[in-house]
């Protein structure tokens, strides 16, 4: 069965550093994995979407990396803003079905 | 890409009622899927809805206690029957687009 964690749980940053938020899975036979961000009380938004072929994305100050093999994946936020605070989960999705499994989150501030 | 509006966003209920949460997806899809978000926890998925099918329910999730209806390709219904404080949760709709997954906003439920 698969599972997904994330590290860390909670990170505060002052604004404008950069930072690494990080993903692993058990199972690598991955179809796709996707990063979300979640404003509190609200849904998700896609922020990424990595297919297992794939090595990284990019998205404006964003950037998602997989490495599959060993299975993990990291989302890179480059000169962080006040903005960014959310939590952001990853999600993967194998080969055997189309919904997700979804890791813990990670609590981001971003102070001013 | 899908845009999906859920409804109601909030409500407050009375223990021991139900409500219906309402999902439309601005295209047609052939699964639509429902997750929990309980307090401070990750998204568990409840089930998958086909057009003209039953659901399919995760280990832990009974149709009795969460009916789901599916009538055509682009809107379906998830139904919290006779509710308890511990069903006080996000209830998520999502679909996949592709490889992609994309949510509703979610419904804050609060069970007194």
């Amino acid at each position: 069965k698969q599972e997904v964690t994330q590290i860390p749980a909670a990170l505060s940053v002052p604004e404008g550093e950069n930072l690494v938020l990080n993903c692993s899975f058990t199972d690598s036979a991955i179809y796709n994995l996707q990063w979300f961000r979640q404003d509190p009380g609200k849904g998700l938004t896609s922020l990424l979407l990595i297919q297992s072929s794939q090595r990284e994305q990019t998205s404006g100050r964003l950037n998602a990396s997989l490495d599959k093999s060993s299975g993990r994946s990291t989302l890179y936020i480059a000169a962080s803003q006040p903005g960014d605070s959310a939590t952001y989960l990853c999600a993967v999705r194998d080969n055997y079905g189309q919904n997700f499994v979804f890791g813990p989150g990670t609590r981001l501030s971003v102070l001013p | 890409s899908a845009v999906i509006s859920q409804k109601p966003s909030r409500d407050i209920c009375q223990r021991g009622t139900s409500l219906t949460i309402q999902c439309q997806v601005d295209s047609q899809v052939t699964m639509m899927f429902w997750y929990r978000q309980q307090p401070g926890q990750s998204l568990t998925l409840i089930a998958t809805a086909n057009q003209g099918s039953e659901a399919t329910y995760e280990s832990g999730f009974v149709i009795d206690k969460f009916p789901i209806s599916r009538p055509n390709l682009t809107f379906s219904t998830l139904t919290v029957s006779n509710m308890s404080p511990e069903d006080s949760s996000i209830y998520l709709c999502s679909v996949s687009v592709g490889t992609e997954a994309f949510f509703g906003q979610g419904t804050r439920l609060t069970v007194v």
